[in-house]
């Protein structure tokens, strides 16, 4: 049974594109998370929710903003696509907040923005 | 806010240990270590943490150092599944999110 999972795996897209990747757990936690990784494989978070209420906000664009219909799921919408939003998108669970819980990952979504 | 310095590579031959240090020294009294590992084009795997006392699972050892600031990792005998990019970790923050740094990458050799 997959624990975290994500859609899509891939995803192409042209510069100036809206789209989405979804995130789902089957793990019963109440706190999830996008993270960014880069060409040079820094792993930055993004986002985190806590019984969907959001809890970290990094500095991001505006362009990109979560979505929590309910406690398993943790969508990410980002607008008007850029080059450099190209990387992998991981999203990520814990029950409890973080700092003392371990963080079950997704497989990852590798966005390509051309 | 904590950050941890580890070596950006690493080798080891498979069926010996694997030992990753990190250095911590910034890390304050209640502030966990964790160590996540990441195989190639996959998403990183939580592998262990600790506080102050040495702990062990299933995957590998934790040995922190009495004045905690700097830990290893140990692998008690890799395999060439071990073959990864290993991140040390310390939250930070108020939020007390995870920093992640670049981590080291250990290759395991047959």
């Amino acid at each position: 049974d997959t624990a975290v999972s994500q859609t899509p795996k891939y995803l192409v897209t042209q510069m100036g594109n809206d789209k989405s990747i979804k995130c789902e757990q089957n793990l019963g936690h109440d706190t999830m998370y996008w993270y960014k990784q880069d060409s040079k494989k820094f792993l930055k978070i993004m986002f985190s929710y806590n019984n969907k209420e959001l809890i970290i906000n990094e500095t991001v664009p505006n362009r990109f903003s979560p979505k929590s219909p309910d406690k398993a799921h943790l969508n990410l919408h980002i607008n008007s696509l850029e080059l450099g939003d190209s990387a992998v998108y991981f999203c990520a669970s814990s029950q409890g907040q973080g700092s003392h819980s371990e963080q079950f990952f997704g497989p990852g979504t590798r966005l390509t923005v051309l | 806010d904590a950050k941890t310095t580890q070596p950006p590579s690493m080798d080891c031959a498979e069926g010996r240990a694997a030992n990753l240090p990190c250095n911590h020294s910034t890390i304050s009294g209640n502030e966990y270590v964790y160590w996540y590992r990441q195989i190639h084009s996959q998403g990183p795997q939580y592998i262990i943490h600790g506080l102050k006392n040495n702990e062990t699972n299933e995957m590998a050892s934790l040995i922190i150092t009495e004045d905690r600031k700097s830990s290893t990792l140990i692998l008690p005998h890799a395999t060439l599944r071990d073959t990864a990019v290993y991140y040390c970790i310390a939250p930070a923050g108020n939020n007390r999110k995870l920093i992640w740094g670049l981590g080291t990458s250990l290759a395991v050799n047959p």
